[in-house]
């Protein structure tokens, strides 16, 4: 599986949009993109993933690059509930791993 | 989303004993559940591969026999870690997967995780 880069930590103000770059150069075309974020002392929490094309749901936006070797993930408005370590993750579809890398610290603040 | 639970939340015993933390998908069957491990300030280590009705799958430097990882049913995943000892102490996660329509791709949600503290 193709690996990511993800600055180690960002700070964002409560109310503001959250982007979380990740950059995935050496993705092959069978790899998604999933993001996935952990509150201290819980279970990663599953948020998005996609292959080529922009994705929202409730949580968040995912922007791919049209060449897919870098993607956005949008929080549209950060709340304090939001500080997380945040992990991009590139994997093959079905039954593959999910390979952890060291992710990005969000500290959402007043 | 789905939801995964895991049980107990946390548990501390004594040198030499083992503990079995159960895994449960609460809403959905899982075919294949994981199992991972985190120790403090690091990320998340994948351990093993759990598949309903087949043995384990154990990443490399998994000892499978100090961990014991039992599929049984399409709900539930145990993973026992037998003779425990201090450097055993750690956060442990399952996750479930889930296939997507088409099966092109699928989703691990996560359990809450279980503290371990051998004494």
């Amino acid at each position: 599986d193709a690996k990511t880069t993800q600055p180690p930590s960002m700070d964002c103000a409560e109310g503001r949009a959250a982007n979380l770059p990740c950059n995935h150069s050496t993705i092959s075309g069978n790899e998604y993109v999933y993001w996935y974020r952990q509150i201290h002392s819980q279970g990663p929490q599953y948020i998005i993933h996609g292959l080529k094309n922009n994705e929202t749901n409730e949580m968040a936006s995912l922007i791919i690059t049209e060449d897919r070797k870098s993607s956005t993930l949008i929080l549209p408005h950060a709340t304090l509930r939001d500080t997380a370590v945040y992990y991009c993750i590139v994997r093959t579809g079905t039954a593959s791993k999910l390979t952890f890398g060291t992710g990005t610290r969000l500290q959402v603040t007043l | 989303g789905a939801v995964v639970s895991q049980h107990p939340s946390w548990v501390i015993c004594k040198s030499g004993t083992s503990v079995k933390i159960e895994c449960r998908s609460l809403d959905f069957q899982a075919t294949t559940m994981f199992w991972y491990r985190q120790f403090p300030k690091q990320s998340l280590m994948l351990m093993a591969t759990s598949n309903e009705g087949s043995k384990a799958t154990y990443e490399q430097g998994v000892e499978k026999d100090k961990f014991l990882i039992n599929h049984a049913s399409l709900t539930l995943s145990t993973l026992t870690v037998t003779s425990a000892h201090p450097e055993d102490s750690s956060f442990y996660i399952c996750s479930a997967r889930i296939p997507s329509a088409g099966a092109k791709t699928d989703t691990q949600y996560f359990g809450p995780g279980t503290r371990l503290t051998v004494l």
